[in-house]
Parts: structure tokens; sequence; C-alpha cells
């Protein structure tokens, strides 16, 4: 079946525009998350749905970055006024919490460029 | 969250077995140890969930000592498209737990040679 899809694949912005950044998750799938890997390093989490509950946003570093989610489908993340430490690859992933809230289906992410 | 020590980096060469050792010595009684794998320009990928003893699949297998202080991951005969980084979480896997700040670190950097 279809995995997870992002969009864009690439996206080059200049400092201080707006960004906003798409998930689709697999169908089926209550929880979504989205991470932020700077190049070289380990994924940092950023928020995370889970059904109707609110979202746990304890990961977002600033009050720039948000994220709404309509129901248990697509996910937006948006990066307002970017600066060009936002630069990374922006990666979506969702679960069917039955299974472990670790087993997790990443899409291929979102490489996001502030120039 | 359990704070999770991996080795920065492997070499290996095809056909060999891989073995990375994951150390988790704060794991909690609900914690579960699973593994992701990464290749370049691509999003992590589960490969295995263990919460104690052994657990097999068609892609590795993951050893739990009983102390749970510990994993290793087990990648029978390497090939070159094994090359990737290796990730190692420790978290409660039940559903209220969901959602707590999820950090993969750095991972093992695996290469396999020819």
């Amino acid at each position: 079946g279809a995995g997870v899809s992002q969009s864009p694949s690439n996206k080059v912005t200049e400092k201080g525009k707006d960004v906003e950044l798409r998930c689709d998750p697999i169908s089926g799938h209550t929880a979504l998350y989205w991470y932020r890997q700077r190049l070289g390093q380990g994924l940092e989490f950023l928020i995370y749905f889970q059904g109707n509950s609110a979202p746990d946003k304890s990961g977002l570093p600033s009050d720039r970055f948000s994220a709404e989610r309509t129901g248990e489908s697509v996910s937006t993340l948006t990066i307002q006024r970017t600066q060009q430490e936002d630069s990374a690859v922006y990666l979506c992933a969702s679960s069917l919490v039955d299974r472990g809230a670790y087993e997790q289906y990443f899409g291929p992410g979102t490489r996001l460029t502030v120039t | 969250l359990a704070k999770t020590t991996q080795p920065i980096s492997m070499d290996s060469y095809e056909g060999q077995e891989v073995n990375i050792t994951c150390s988790h010595n704060n794991i909690a009684t609900n914690d579960y140890i699973t593994w992701y794998q990464q290749f370049p320009s691509q999003g992590p990928r589960f490969i295995i969930q263990g919460y104690k003893t052994k657990v097999t699949n068609e892609v590795a297998s993951l050893f739990i000592p009983a102390d749970r202080k510990s994993s290793t991951l087990s990648l029978p005969r390497v090939s070159l498209s094994d090359t990737a980084v290796y990730y190692c979480l420790v978290g409660d896997a039940g559903i209220k737990a969901a959602g707590n700040k999820l950090t993969f670190g750095g991972g093992t950097r695996v290469l396999v040679k020819p």
C-alpha cells in the first residue's frame, strides 16, 4: 500500500519568508509525528498528533513553528519568518498506536534550505 | 526518556555479521527497545523492536540481556546495501506515553566494504 508522502521534496526560501510543509500519513494510522534532521545529525522530535487528542508540541523549537492536522489525515507544518538555522530535512512519520508508539513509518522528508 | 549510547561508526565487509550494541542503563520497566535504519536521503525505516531476550525477523536479530541495560542489533551476512545509519531508541510503547520527546540521537554509521 501507499506509504507516508511529503511535499514538497525540496524547498528553497529566503530568510524571513513563511513556508508550509505537507505530510500525508498512511491511511488508518492515528498517530503522526514531525521531526527535524540537520545535516549529519540525528532526528529531533518536533510535534506529535494522536487522534483527536491535543497535540504534544513540546519539541517545537520556537513560536515560529506550528503544525495542524485535520482528523486522522493530512498534516501541515508551518515555519514563519524562516531563519538560516531552520535549514534541515523535515521528516514526517505515522504509526498505528496499537502496534506500539515506536513502530513508525517515515516519509522521504522535505529538504528546506533558507538562504 | 532513557538515554542511549551507541558507537559512532563501524566498518564491515560483505558477508560478515555486524553487531551494534546500544547502552541504556536507565531503561524503565515499561520501556521497549527499537531499532531503525536510515539510508542517505531517506527517512528512517523500522527494523525491529523487543522487550527482553531475543527477537528475530527477516532482517535482523535483537539480543537483550536479562538486566536490559543494553541491547545488540545483529545483521547477518551484510551486503553493500546495508550501509546506513542505525538508531537505537528506548521508550515506553504504551499509548499514553506516545509523543513524549523522542530522540534518535546520532546513531551508528555502518559502512560495508566489498
